[in-house]
C-alpha cells in the first residue's frame, strides 16, 4: 500500500494555458476521487469515477474542466484556459469500494499567475 | 443539499489536555456516515474516526471519540492527552449511504485549526 500519488506537487502556470494534473490510487481501489481545497475552506466535491465510468460531476466542474479514468487505474484531470479563481489545492483520493473511506493524496497545488 | 458547520475556527489546548472540536450538520436523511479529518500543515488529510448514523454507539480510535447527537446532529471529535503531534486543521465531513453509486462526495465543513500548546 503505497498510498494516494500525486504528481506534480505544484504547479504555476499563466493564465489562460491549459494544465493536467495526475493521480495514481491505491492498488485495487476502484473508487477514485476529485476535490479542490481554497485557502481557508474545506475540500469541495468535483468529480468520482467507479473503475473508468464517471459516475458524478459537481456544477463546479465547469466545461473548462475534464476528468479521465482511461483503463480504471490512474485518473488526469485537465483544465484549459485557466483563470485567477483555479488557483488551489486540487486533492484526489481512492477508496476500495463506495462504502469504505477514502485515503486522500498529497494534492497538487495549482497557481495562476 | 448537506451542510456541515464547524464554528471553531481555531482552538488551542495545553499538551497533556483534552480538548473538544465541535461540528453540525444538516440533512433530510436517516441513513449515512460522519468523518474526522485530520490535515496537518502541508500534509496530505489522514482520516481520524469514523461514525455510522445507524450506530447509537460512539466510535472511539485510542485518544479520539466522538459524540455522536443523532437527533441534535451534531458531531464533534474528542481527542484526549493531546500531543504536539495532533496539531492540524481537523475537518468534520458528511457522506450518505443512500446506495452505493452516486451520492459518495464527501461533504466537509470549513475546518478548525488546533494547536496544541506545549
Amino acid at each position: 500500500d503505497t498510498g494516494v500519488s500525486q504528481n506534480p506537487r505544484h504547479k504555476i502556470t499563466k493564465r489562460g494555458q491549459n494544465v493536467t494534473f495526475r493521480c495514481d490510487p491505491i492498488s485495487e481501489h476502484n473508487r477514485l476521487y476529485w476535490y479542490r481545497q481554497t485557502l481557508g475552506q474545506g475540500p469541495e466535491f468535483l468529480t468520482y469515477f467507479q473503475n473508468e465510468a464517471q459516475l458524478e460531476k459537481s456544477r463546479l466542474l465547469s466545461d473548462r474542466f475534464s476528468a479521465e479514468r482511461p483503463k480504471g487505474s490512474f485518473s488526469t484531470l485537465e483544465i484549459q484556459r485557466t483563470e485567477q479563481g483555479d488557483s488551489a489545492m486540487y486533492l484526489c483520493a481512492s477508496s476500495l469500494h463506495g462504502a469504505k473511506p477514502q485515503h486522500f493524496g498529497d494534492g497538487t497545488r495549482l497557481s495562476i499567475l | 443539499a448537506q451542510t456541515v458547520t464547524q464554528s471553531q475556527p481555531e482552538m488551542s489546548v495545553q499538551e497533556a489536555e483534552t480538548v473538544t472540536l465541535s461540528c453540525t450538520y444538516d440533512t433530510s436523511e436517516s441513513d449515512y456516515y460522519l468523518f474526522w479529518y485530520k490535515q496537518p500543515p502541508s500534509r496530505q488529510m489522514i482520516l481520524v474516526i469514523r461514525q455510522e448514523a445507524y450506530k447509537q454507539q460512539n466510535a472511539t480510535e485510542n485518544r479520539f471519540s466522538v459524540n455522536f447527537q443523532k437527533a441534535a446532529k451534531s458531531f464533534s471529535l474528542k481527542i484526549s492527552d493531546s500531543q504536539l503531534g495532533d496539531a492540524a486543521m481537523y475537518f468534520c465531513a458528511y457522506r450518505s449511504a443512500r446506495g452505493n453509486f452516486g451520492n459518495e462526495k464527501l461533504t466537509f465543513g470549513t475546518g478548525t485549526r488546533l494547536t496544541i500548546i506545549p
